[in-house]
């Protein structure tokens, strides 16, 4: 299972955009690319998933480069019920196991 | 709210004692998942049943940890003569199995906080 590094913790200001990228260097052939986000004392929910290139969808998008060894979320127009810790995973589509990585918590201030 | 629910939400126990949790899934949703999630830590899966077969268990669920789902539908986790250590977040999602084409979202409930004196 190839494994993800992303920053610890990120700050920005409501109505920002935020990016934050995750690297998988050991990403196999077969592996998507997921962001589950997960607010205190509830358990982490579906953002989005992408193969390649460009996903958008209502509340994020995911940028995947061409030798998709990185991948970047971004969050448009921030407000404080962003404030959350954003998990980026890899694996295959059909893995029924998903492998958390320590998350970046993203502090989103006024 | 995913549907999908556990209780107890919070549980404290003393060393040695026995607890059980409970999850109900979403009731069209045929793959049950647990987690363990410590603090500033992301969840560390457990095990997983697809119907009432529990397909794996990760080597973290040591000989005190036995879960089940006898019908396929709720699922109990239970931890005997608990320790400090087991102190967490317990959380339980489940998804429906699809085509390949399709996402196998997992929809996690709130967890059951442990805390074991």
């Amino acid at each position: 299972l190839a494994k993800t590094t992303q920053p610890i913790s990120m700050d920005s200001y409501e109505g920002q955009e935020v990016n934050i990228t995750c690297s998988h260097n050991n990403i196999a052939t077969n592996d998507y690319i997921t962001w589950y986000q997960q607010f205190p004392s509830q358990g982490p929910r579906f953002i989005i998933q992408g193969y390649k290139t460009k996903v958008t969808n209502e509340v994020a998008s995911l940028f995947i480069p061409a030798d998709r060894k990185s991948s970047t979320l971004s969050l448009p127009r921030v407000s404080l019920s962003d404030t959350a810790v954003y998990y980026c995973l890899v694996g295959e589509d059909s893995s029924y196991k998903l492998i958390f990585g320590s998350g970046t918590r993203l502090l989103v201030r006024p | 709210d995913t549907g999908v629910s556990q209780d107890p939400r919070h549980k404290i126990t003393k060393r040695g004692q026995n607890v059980t949790f409970r999850c109900d899934p979403i009731s069209e949703h045929n793959r049950l998942y647990w987690y363990r999630q410590t603090l500033g830590q992301g969840p560390e899966f457990l095990t997983y049943f697809q119907n009432e077969a529990q397909l794996e268990k990760s080597r973290l669920l040591s000989d005190r940890f036995s879960a089940e789902r006898p019908k396929g539908s709720f699922s109990t986790l239970e931890i005997q003569r608990t320790e400090q250590g087991d102190s967490a977040m317990y959380l339980c999602a489940s998804s429906s199995q699809q085509d390949s084409l399709s996402y196998n979202e997992q929809f996690f409930g709130p967890g059951t906080r442990l805390t074991v004196l």
